[in-house]
């Protein structure tokens, strides 16, 4: 089945530490996102890509980095820089193209961070 | 830029009854969609319902439907027939408007509680 596959579901992080969450695709889906989710709060964007080797900041982009050297692959790395970084985060997906903007996004099940 | 509010932090309902779960919003576009997802404990985002703003008849979507109200900017998810697997939080999301058509706003969102 197709789908997106988020690892891990839990990850702790020490001071200083960079750690990377890992987003994987399989709907052949050009967008990918990232979402951070605080308890109790909806989505906000972190960054986004629309294709291949290109990504845009999103609303609360610092201290958080990515890359899309593939399609099926938009791994998020939280840097020491991000100082409040637990959070459930969620990685997504959707088609682009004339209809893009009505499309819905497809979620994975996402990673709860936490600081020790 | 596009805004979402969800007034209802918490809601409760009985067990086969019908809730209402409100969603208002704000944007300039003469063309948008809405969108309405369902988080349960496990943490997924399910796409439940989709409405673009050109639609004349109410989305259905079996046990969900959408009480689209332009006049009003509101697009409410009524969900019929409560189940206890229905107790989840739910948001509403409308896509960015202009050249970031890839983008979805979300609310904040409501937690509904089914009552046996």
């Amino acid at each position: 089945d197709g789908g997106i596959t988020q690892s891990p579901k839990y990850l702790f992080r020490k001071e200083g530490q960079n750690v990377t969450l890992s987003c994987e695709q399989n709907l052949n889906h050009d967008a990918m996102y990232w979402y951070r989710q605080d308890p109790g709060q909806g989505l906000r964007l972190i960054y986004y890509s629309q294709i291949v080797n290109d990504f845009q900041k999103g609303d609360i982009a610092e201290g958080y980095s990515v890359s899309r050297e593939k399609k099926e692959s938009f791994p998020l790395t939280v840097t020491s820089a991000q100082k409040n970084p637990t959070a459930f985060y969620l990685c997504a997906s959707k088609l682009t193209g004339p209809t893009a903007r009505y499309e819905k996004l497809f979620f994975g099940s996402g990673t709860q961070l936490s600081v020790l | 830029a596009q805004k979402i509010t969800q007034t209802q932090p918490g809601m409760f309902v009985q067990e086969k009854e019908a809730v209402t779960l409100d969603c208002t919003y704000d944007t300039s576009d003469q063309s948008y969609g809405l969108f309405w997802y369902k988080q349960p404990s496990s943490g997924e985002m399910i796409f439940l319902i989709y409405q673009g703003s050109y639609d004349e008849q109410n989305a259905t979507e079996g046990r969900y439907s959408l009480n689209f109200q332009k006049a009003r900017k509101s697009a409410n998810l009524v969900i019929s027939a409560s189940q206890l697997g229905d107790s989840a939080m739910y948001f509403c999301a409308m896509p960015n408007s202009g050249g970031s058509n890839y983008k979805l706003t979300f609310g904040k969102g409501t937690l509904l509680t089914v009552n046996p």
